[in-house]
């Protein structure tokens, strides 16, 4: 089954507001990382994170393994933040288990 | 700044076809995946590699093969392309170290007609 469970899979925000997406994992896992689907369609990375927090300009994210559970808030959204944003869930082995992603568009 | 390089960047093959993906990184990284990515599943491990020589599966290995014949270079291979393989398909390389940041090619547009 699906290690890692992402939402919403669709978030619609204005310009200047925020919200927050989630991932909840089935297991512990021993890191998080979060990425944003470019408009090339590369990934790039935004958070590592093996525990508590971090923030990078609007974005801010968290890491709880214990509760099994990560976030990434975005305040003040701006009109280029649109896009695809995926959780992913770093296991044994240094594999990866991602989430199914968050399509965001930001609205003016 | 890691650089992953994929080709081709788009691919049309046909059933029963063989395809060959290319995967290759300067980053020196140990480490190298193979994912594919469909709407509503995220991306999925296919195949992955420790190292030049090494190759495991991931989730979904059936019908692919990968090959690792140097640290910079890792291949994904169909055999017998089908239909169903139809996806986007990204490399990535990361570090065996604290932080195992991965780093992402620009991704592969596969359509198997």
């Amino acid at each position: 089954g699906d290690q890692v469970e992402q939402s919403p899979s669709a978030l619609s925000l204005h310009e200047g507001t925020g919200s927050a997406l989630r991932c909840n994992f089935t297991t512990t896992m021993r890191a998080v990382q979060w990425f944003r689907k470019n408009s090339r369609g590369s990934l790039i990375n935004l958070f590592y994170l093996a525990s508590g927090t971090k923030e990078n300009g609007r974005l801010k994210s968290a890491f709880d393994s214990k509760e099994r559970y990560s976030t990434l808030h975005i305040r003040d959204a701006q009109l280029e933040d649109s896009g695809t944003y995926f959780c992913a869930a770093e296991g044994n082995y240094n594999v990866l288990y991602f989430g199914s992603g968050t399509k965001l568009t930001v609205e003016p | 700044e890691a650089a992953v390089t994929q080709s081709p960047r788009n691919k049309v093959a046909v059933t029963g076809g063989k395809v060959t993906l290319s995967c290759n990184q300067t980053n020196n990284h140990n480490n190298m995946y193979w994912y594919r990515q469909d709407t509503g599943h995220g991306l999925r491990l296919i195949h992955y590699s420790y190292g030049a020589g090494s190759t495991e599966k991931g989730d979904i290995p059936d019908g692919y093969k990968a090959s690792r014949p140097s640290q910079e270079n890792f291949s994904l291979i169909l055999e017998l392309a089908t239909p169903s393989q139809t996806s986007v398909y990204f490399c990535a390389s990361g570090s065996w170290g604290s932080q195992n940041t991965l780093y992402f090619g620009a991704g592969t547009r596969l359509s198997v007609l």
